[in-house]
């Protein structure tokens, strides 16, 4: 089956400090990717639709310029927090879509925690 | 814009019994597709079932199953002879059909708990 890995699993970073997480599809190209972030006991909210060598697509009030999504290729997208602060702490999730358009895979999350 | 809405924030159920989790939506679209999934303690998202809006037949899964009621904007989840591996938060989804907008809108999700 398609899968979908993050890594790393959980980061723990100073404030001020710039974090990458990777978002793979081991087994599929991905042509669109998405990024949600989950508070604690909330659901996904979606932040951004990341497509294959194109400008990521914004959700309304996220800021582009604080969470950077870059999707080179079609097995890899990354989402770069840049200058975290502890009000960025959170469980990010990404998934992938398939070939199939009607199915997205996710990835096992990244736990991220700013001091 | 598209909403879902679960009612339920925590449900339980005896272990071997039935239980049914709600989920309703809002949408001016008429064809799209509707999604459950679970979410255990490891966080990862599983798909536990999907619905096709076209498709009057309600989508089953082994012991999953849906009540899809289109007019109603209506999409419930009902788990047979639950076990305790179904112990999880229960998130409902709605996607749209239209070619560049496969994007999810997930409800507020639903905990289950399986009593033994």
């Amino acid at each position: 089956g398609a899968v979908v890995s993050q890594h790393p699993s959980r980061v723990i970073c100073k404030s001020g400090t710039s974090v990458k997480i990777e978002c793979r599809s081991l087994d599929f190209q991905a042509t669109t990717m998405f990024w949600y972030r989950q508070f604690p006991k909330q659901s996904l909210m979606l932040m951004a639709t990341s497509n294959e060598g194109s400008k990521a697509t914004y959700e309304q009030g996220v800021e582009k310029d604080k969470f950077l999504i870059n999707h080179a290729s079609l097995t890899l997208s990354t989402l770069t927090v840049t200058s975290a602060h502890p009000e960025d702490s959170s469980f990010y999730i990404c998934s992938a879509r398939d070939n199939l358009p009607n199915e997205q895979f996710f990835g096992p999350g990244t736990r991220l925690t700013v001091l | 814009a598209q909403t879902v809405t679960q009612s339920q924030p925590e449900m339980s159920v005896q272990e071997a019994e039935t239980v049914t989790l709600s989920c309703t939506y809002d949408t001016s679209e008429s064809d799209y597709y509707l999604f459950w999934y679970k979410q255990p303690p490891s966080r990862q998202m599983i798909l536990v079932i999907r619905q096709e809006a076209y498709k009057q037949q309600n989508a089953t899964e082994n012991r999953f199953s849906v009540n899809f009621q289109k007019a109603a904007k209506s999409f419930s989840l009902k788990i047979s002879d639950s076990q305790l591996g179904d112990a999880a938060m229960y998130f409902c989804a709605y996607r749209s059909a239209n070619f560049g907008n496969e994007k999810l809108t997930f409800g507020t999700g639903t905990r289950l708990t399986i009593i033994p």
